[in-house]
């Protein structure tokens, strides 16, 4: 079963513009990570935020969480065409083997 | 440093057919999954080695998926008979340990099934 949700499911933007993603998890979480896959490529990980962390930053990225929530949102900014790519949020809830699960995905479009 | 394998990229096959993957981890990587991943949603795991035994197979359909890891190193999963719900990309990726957390991908299989 999927864990966390993102939103919105598709974003379209212009260059230079910044993108906000959303995500939503259930259950208690060790940590939340965000990876990006290109179309018909296997998936990169971006960053990691830990369940005792609030806010997150690399370079262009910002990522904050909100435990109380169960929610993390994922900023991107001066966006590039470059970043266009499907955006997944994957939570980590511990235990003995670490497992990753992944929502459905934000599918990002930046135009030139 | 060389990433995750994957072969074949690309299979196209009829249902009730057989089909296998290949994929062989970041050298050094102890740990290995395989994840299905439908059109428009996002990864699933199927199953999680730790070198050559089975960590979490929880999802993986048994009666007809199959994964192994003989050596440790590279890895083979089977569809036997593959079915039309079958159709999907099948990712491999590979961490260092169970407890590193960046998981780091191959570019996966996209399987047809008619």
């Amino acid at each position: 079963s999927q864990q966390g949700e993102e939103d919105p499911q598709a974003l379209s933007i212009q260059e230079g513009e910044n993108a906000t993603m959303n995500c939503s998890y259930k259950t208690s979480i060790n940590n939340l990570q965000w990876y990006r896959q290109n179309s018909g490529r296997g998936l990169v990980h971006l960053i990691l935020i830990r369940s005792n962390e609030r806010e997150k930053h690399s370079g262009r990225l910002r990522v904050t969480l909100d435990t109380s929530k169960k929610s993390s949102s994922l900023l991107i900014t001066a966006s590039r065409a470059a970043d266009t790519a499907s955006y997944f949020c994957a939570t980590n809830s511990g235990g003995s083997n670490y497992k990753l699960t992944f929502g459905k995905g934000t599918l990002l479009t930046v135009n030139p | 440093e060389a990433g995750v394998a994957q072969s074949p990229r690309y299979k196209i096959i009829e249902k009730r057919q057989s089909v296998a993957f290949w994929c062989n981890p970041i050298s050094g990587h102890a740990t290995l999954y395989w994840y299905q991943q439908i059109l428009g949603q996002g990864p699933k795991l199927l199953i999680q080695f730790q070198n050559n035994g089975v960590v979490d197979d929880s999802q993986l359909p048994k009666d007809r998926f199959s994964a192994e890891r003989l050596k440790g190193v590279d890895s083979t999963l089977k569809i036997q008979p593959a079915k039309l719900e079958d159709s999907a990309v099948y990712l491999c990726a590979s961490s260092l340990t169970s407890e590193q957390e960046t998981q780091y991908f191959g570019p996966g299989t996209r399987l047809l099934v008619l």
